[in-house]
């Protein structure tokens, strides 16, 4: 398995702006990935991050809104700007290990206002 | 694209029976199962997985089962435990043609009555 940290853990933020949410583990990954997780609801796929490469989104998301970086192994952020309350959601992020299996992160909890 | 139904949304057992939750996939191309459990505030926990050469694993008091000619897949968790109260959610991808992420049901939440 893996130990993944996520920063924040949570916060709440005013709508307008951006926060970026940092991911890290504590082994080398090729593939890690975010998913958002709106209140109640499961987890849906926002983007695949593979180091030395551009990330790829998935149907209804954006670079724009959710720019992600993946400067080494261990290490991805996800920024979502310019937030709405509809923006309000767990972001986590997860990595491959071996060939197939994921696990995730703590989660972020964030609240826009 | 994928798409998982998972039933059902809510399941109450007492503590000591058996729970199953079911889940459906729509793309034949899928080949990997996993199960993740969910408690309140934290990320999800993966329990156990199947690939689609597999017919049944089996963990301890969880096991899976999948029918690929069906495209269905079930978790089963037997003598139930307090600390088995959560919500499941199970998933599907199909590993080794390029698109690895996850797409999962809705979830169960699960709730084990003392």
């Amino acid at each position: 398995s893996a130990v993944i940290s996520q920063k924040p853990s949570r916060d709440i933020c005013q709508r307008g702006t951006s926060l970026t949410i940092q991911c890290q583990v504590d082994s080398q990954v090729t593939m890690m990935f975010w998913y958002r997780q709106q209140p109640g609801q499961s987890l849906t796929l926002i983007a695949t991050a593979n180091q030395g490469s551009e990330a790829t989104y998935e149907s209804g998301f954006v670079i724009d809104k959710f720019p992600i970086s993946r400067p080494n192994l261990t290490f991805s952020t996800l920024t979502v700007s310019n937030m709405s309350p509809e923006d309000s959601s767990i972001y986590l992020c997860s990595v491959e290990i071996g060939t197939d299996t994921q696990y995730f992160g703590p989660g972020t909890r964030l609240t826009v206002l | 694209g994928e798409n998982v139904e998972q039933h059902p949304s809510t399941l109450s057992v007492q503590e000591g029976d058996s729970a199953v939750i079911k889940c459906t996939y729509s793309d034949s191309a899928s080949n990997y199962f996993p199960w993740y459990k969910q408690e309140l505030g934290k990320g999800p926990q993966l329990i156990i997985d199947i690939r689609s050469n597999v017919g049944e694993k089996k963990d301890q008091r969880i096991a899976v089962t999948l029918n690929k000619t069906a495209k269905h897949f079930s978790l089963h968790i037997t003598e139930t435990q307090p600390e088995d109260s959560a919500v499941y959610f199970c998933a599907a991808s199909i590993k080794g043609g390029g698109a690895d992420g996850l797409t999962f049901g809705k979830g169960t939440h699960l709730i084990i009555q003392p």
